[in-house]
């Protein structure tokens, strides 16, 4: 069974400093990645995904996540943080045999990490 | 706007009774999934539709059906409802699940409170 951990529950960092928004997953044969942004009220925005190619994945917001394969890990990252970006982050993970054969495109989320960028 | 719509935005009801909530796709996506999120159980895959037939289900209650229409909308279905029921359930779509495009989008969610 496929897994996601999101081992911090909150994040907090000042404007203007690079943040990093941990996971950590658990999958059968080769992942599909993604995080996703929840504002207060609001549904999820997806950030941005990796499925194969090169580690470093850039996304919307200025948002980018490494993959690595041999931690099992996934992590969001920023340069700059701007105030904006607090919200709750979701790192989901799809088990990569899904498709017409496999279990479909379900995905399974952590915990979500809440970032608070103060001034 | 992620072009997936759900209907309504919010619902009370009482305990026993039967709710059913709606969900539109973005044009053009034939994958339409559920999800459930509440304080204990976090964010929840209950099940998905792929151009009208089941794909996939997850932990989704026996008291829970869904469906999805030739016009491509969804619809959940909760029936005897307990309080614990309550929660924000997402409607999401994507295009297409083999590969590629696999990002699912998301709709506002309905907020479900149980009484």
């Amino acid at each position: 069974a496929q897994s996601v951990a999101q081992p911090e529950d909150q994040v907090n960092v000042a404007e203007g400093n690079p943040l990093t928004v941990k996971c950590t997953y658990s999958v059968s044969g080769n992942p599909y990645l993604f995080w996703y942004v929840q504002y207060p009220n609001r549904g999820l925005q997806f950030l941005l995904k990796y499925i194969t190619g090169d580690n470093l994945v850039k996304g919307s917001y200025g948002f980018e996540a490494e993959f690595n394969k041999s931690q099992t890990s996934f992590h969001l990252k920023k340069p700059s943080a701007l105030v904006s970006d607090s919200a709750l982050y979701f790192c989901a993970v799809r088990d990569g045999q899904g498709g017409l054969t496999g279990g479909g495109n379900k995905l399974t989320f952590g915990t979500g990490t809440q970032l608070k960028v103060e001034l | 706007d992620s072009g997936v719509t759900q209907t309504p935005k919010h619902l009370i009801t009482a305990t026993g009774q039967r709710v059913t909530l709606r969900c539109s796709p973005r044009s053009g996506d034939l994958s339409v999934y559920w999800y459930q999120q509440s304080l204990d159980q976090g964010l929840q895959f209950l099940i998905q539709y792929y151009n009208g037939e089941e794909r996939a289900k997850g932990n989704i209650l026996e008291r829970f059906s869904a469906q999805q229409f030739p016009d491509l909308h969804s619809e959940l279905n909760l029936s005897s409802l307990e309080l614990g029921d309550s929660a924000l359930y997402f409607c999401a779509s994507s295009s297409t699940w083999t590969s590629g495009k696999v990002e699912q989008f998301f709709g506002p969610g309905t907020r479900l409170t149980v009484l």
